[in-house]
This record gives structure tokens, C-alpha cells and sequence, in this order.
């Protein structure tokens, strides 16, 4: 167990519609960080978030947003769902935000766009 | 453009015998770091080994070794005396800074699984 608790573990929905997945880090960390992992793109980096601010972007699509909150779980949104979003989506977080950081990952949320 | 190549899609080993997976990278910044992880079956990512461009040694932790040639941009992972529990797709990654003291952004590689056999 990573201490990284991602909700929920599963989700299926429709094309078009719109869902958060939610993370909550490890005690004491401040980084988060999002990615997603499909068969055809394989792992990809979106998004890491720093206490509270936004502080690097990768391939995040402009339907997809997130945010950290003051308690520092993270919420990521996906939107305008399409079929190539399904994927497993990962939240990872680190106790700082220095390129050697340690990152834990969640579960992972595994979403299926019918 | 920042890449992760891992050549080899599959691999098998023998219990008890050393493995190498391959990484290459490619990359212009001076300033990296480089990842090795482990996802099981069961899916989860685990931190196995991480390496900094500027460290000169090899970075070590139990029986996995970073293999770093910065010349030649390869961060192969070494596992030493293979166990059954090993068997998973491992990943290569690379970091590296998104802007100034802000965050860092990462890559990976396509993954090799490797197979431990008994």
C-alpha cells in the first residue's frame, strides 16, 4: 500500500459526459501528479500540482482540468468524454516537487467511455 | 523533443540469474533524472531506482542497478539474481524541469515485461 488513495477504482460512462476522479496523497506530501495509461499511448504524464498550484503540464487535453485543494487531495475532470479517453488514470505524489522526487502512485482509476 | 526508447517488448529470465533491460533516452537539457518502475499484474506503479544526470555513480538499491552511460544516453536497468516476484512490465521514465523552480515534467518508455522463469 503506496498511502495514495485514488476513488473511485472504477467508472463507466458515455460519450459526452463528464466525471472527477479524486485523489488523496500521502501524509505530509505536497506534490501530486497525473497520468494516464492506454493501450495505444501508453503512460503519459498530464499534470503535477504543487501545494495547492499548478507547476508542470504535459499532454493534458483542453476537455481535461484538475486542481489541489488546501487539504491537498486533487480532483482530476474529464469532459466532453470521447472513446480514446478510456484508460487507467494514476495519481502519484511526492513528498517535494524536485525532479529526483520519489513518487508513490494510487490504484488507479479505471475508466471505461461506453 | 524528449523520448524514452525500450527496445525490447519482452524478456525472459532464469531464477536466480541477472537481467539487463535497456533505456535510451534522448534529451537536450543538461539537468535530468532518470526512473526506473515496476507495474505487476495487478497494475500498480512501484518506484524501483532513480538516477540524477549530474551523479557520477551508479545509482544502487538492493538488487537493482541503474546502468547510467550519459555519453551514450542509456539508463539500463540491471536486476541481480532474479526472483519469481520480478516478473512485471517494467518502465523507464524521465524527468526533467518544466520552467524555472517550478515542476518537472515526465516521459516514458513503452515498457518491457519480463518474465522470470523457474
Amino acid at each position: 500500500d503506496s498511502g495514495v488513495t485514488q476513488t473511485p477504482k472504477h467508472l463507466i460512462t458515455a460519450t459526452g459526459q463528464r466525471v472527477t476522479l479524486r485523489c488523496s496523497p500521502r501524509s505530509g506530501d505536497l506534490s501530486v501528479y497525473w497520468y494516464q495509461q492506454s493501450l495505444d499511448q501508453g503512460l503519459q504524464f498530464l499534470i503535477q500540482y504543487y501545494n495547492g498550484e499548478e507547476r508542470a503540464k504535459g499532454n493534458i487535453l483542453e476537455r481535461f482540468s484538475a486542481q489541489q485543494f488546501p487539504d491537498l487531495h486533487s480532483e482530476l475532470n474529464l469532459s466532453s468524454l470521447e472513446l480514446g479517453d478510456s484508460a487507467l488514470y494514476f495519481c502519484a505524489s511526492s513528498a517535494d516537487r524536485g525532479m529526483g522526487e520519489t513518487q508513490y502512485f494510487g490504484p488507479g482509476t479505471r475508466l471505461l467511455v461506453l | 523533443a524528449q523520448k524514452i526508447t525500450q527496445t525490447q517488448p519482452g524478456m525472459f529470465v532464469q531464477e536466480k540469474e541477472a537481467v539487463t533491460l535497456d533505456c535510451t533516452y534522448d534529451t537536450s537539457d543538461q539537468s535530468y533524472g532518470l526512473f526506473w518502475y515496476k507495474q505487476p499484474s495487478s497494475g500498480e506503479m512501484i518506484f524501483l531506482i532513480y538516477q540524477g544526470s549530474y551523479d557520477e555513480q551508479n545509482a544502487t538499491e538492493g538488487r537493482y542497478s541503474l546502468n547510467f552511460q550519459k555519453a551514450r544516453k542509456s539508463a539500463n536497468l540491471v536486476i541481480s539474481a532474479s526472483q519469481l516476484g520480478d516478473s512485471a512490465m517494467y518502465f523507464c521514465a524521465m524527468s526533467r524541469p518544466w520552467g524555472v523552480n517550478t515542476g518537472n515534467q515526465f516521459y516514458f518508455g513503452t515498457g518491457t515485461s519480463l518474465t522470470v522463469i523457474p
